[in-house]
């Protein structure tokens, strides 16, 4: 069954370095949405992607905190410098408009990031 | 403003018990709500949604807007059920998919 896959699957870096996360959604899924999950809160979407295009990232602190998803597939979340707020799961899904899932969001498991 | 709030950070029943989670929300359009379950070590994922109006592994859920509350219930508990259930909500009336979670829900089911 096909899955969205996160790498790595935990981080530990010192506040100021840069860490990146990478998310592969299920083939097909032209939609991938990056949240972010603080201890003991529910998921916060971070930044929307249609194909290769941003639609929502209105809540992405854009002073150090960047997505692309250059080829429509697979994306990668990029924080620079990392603060000790930025600990946090952080999680990455798809969606597809077509098909008996349609617009049903798959989750990857999650990069847990913890700094230092 | 968009929220959604689940007041219980943690529900404790026996197993055969009924169960109800509670979800509340605010949003002035029509939403789409749903109810997200993490069962320990496995990812988060979709439970139900209430325009499918079907019940998944006995639970259920029904969307009253008067009261703006979609609350998931079960009549009898099992102990397969703990996990960490999340409520979320995407608004109608946005062109994006994102969901609005709510801080979820531990529910610990007894032997």
């Amino acid at each position: 069954e096909a899955e969205v896959a996160q790498s790595p699957r935990y981080k530990i870096t010192e506040k100021s370095q840069a860490v990146a996360f990478w998310c592969d959604p299920i083939s097909g899924h032209a939609t991938l949405y990056w949240y972010r999950q603080i201890l003991g809160q529910g998921p916060e979407l971070l930044v929307q992607f249609q194909d290769e295009s941003v639609v929502d990232d209105s809540q992405l602190p854009k002073d150090r905190f960047s997505a692309e998803r250059l080829k429509g597939v697979d994306s990668t979340l990029k924080i620079q410098p990392a603060e000790l707020g930025d600990s946090a799961m952080y999680l990455c899904a798809s969606s597809s408009l077509a098909g008996p899932s349609y617009n049903e969001q798959f989750f990857g498991p999650g990069t847990r990031l913890t700094v230092l | 403003a968009q929220r959604v709030t689940q007041p219980e950070k943690l529900l404790s029943v026996f197993k055969g018990a009924p169960v109800e989670l509670k979800c509340n929300y605010s949003y002035s359009g029509s939403p789409e709500l749903f109810w997200y379950v993490q069962y320990s070590r496995q990812r988060l994922q979709l439970l139900l949604r209430h325009i499918s109006r079907e019940s998944i592994k006995g639970f259920t859920a029904d969307l009253n807007k008067g009261e703006t509350s979609f609350h998931l219930k079960k009549p009898f508990a099992q102990e397969e059920d703990s996990a960490m259930y999340y409520c979320a909500l995407r608004p109608g009336s946005s062109n994006t998919g994102k969901l609005i979670f709510g801080q979820g829900t531990t529910l610990q089911v007894k032997p």
